[in-house]
């Protein structure tokens, strides 16, 4: 399965709705995950089972979709927030990631 | 606290080996499935391996098997990757990462803060 994200970067400021879009190259259900990276640190994992937040994460994030399509969403856009978000699928192996978007605060 | 140390990694020429490790702590590291993902200078995350709790069973990326080899010292709580005949393609931050405990489901919940594996020609 291939994943699409759009798009690569995106410029928003402080207070801003975000939505990131990750496309599948074929349908599958809703076995997604999303990561945010900071610079020069791993991956965090945000959503699983693409709407599901993990614990501990702000709920100005939220994720949706089902089949190919999936969004996520930072519904006001924080400083800390500036970081790069990866989708991944895990509807069987090889496990693939989205190219990745890079936020960028204005 | 959770805690996934990665080691091992550094400078070896194309064709050489290294011996990647990952050191868990703050869990019970033998009820979790454990996975290798990489990142080359710049680019996105990749995949590479997974093996089960007892080490018995291993999946990989296409590309790799038959040169990397993912295993576990669950009495030691540690995690390895062995990586042979490198490439220069093969040149990125190894992190090891847990796996949710969550039935079928193969994302990963704790990551550690990597280890550099640089190949030269």
């Amino acid at each position: 399965i291939q994943l699409t994200q759009s798009p690569s970067t995106l410029s928003a400021s402080v207070g801003d709705r975000v939505t990131i879009t990750c496309r599948a190259s074929q349908s599958m259900s809703d076995w997604l995950a999303w990561y945010q990276q900071q610079p020069g640190k791993a991956p965090k994992l945000l959503i699983y089972r693409a709407s599901t937040l993990e614990s501990g994460v702000p709920s100005r994030f939220s994720g949706s979709g089902s089949g190919t399509d999936f969004t996520l969403t930072i519904s006001s856009l924080q400083p800390d927030d500036s970081a790069t978000y990866y989708c991944q699928h895990y509807n069987g192996f090889p496990l693939t990631f989205g190219g990745g978007t890079k936020v960028e605060i204005k | 606290e959770v805690q996934l140390v990665e080691s091992g990694g550094g400078l070896v020429q194309a064709g050489g080996s290294l011996r990647l490790s990952c050191a868990a702590s703050g869990f019970t590291f033998s009820k979790y499935w454990m996975h290798w993902v990489r990142q080359a200078p710049g680019e996105g995350l990749v995949w590479v391996a997974r093996i089960n709790s007892d080490g018995r069973s291993s999946t990989y990326l296409d590309s790799v098997r038959g040169r990397f080899t993912i295993s576990r010292d669950n009495a030691k709580n540690t995690l390895h990757l062995q990586v042979n005949s490198l490439r220069a393609e093969d040149s990125a931050v190894y992190y090891c990462a847990r796996e949710t405990t969550m039935t079928v489901s193969y994302f990963m919940d704790v990551w550690g803060k990597g280890t550099t594996v640089t190949v030269s020609s």
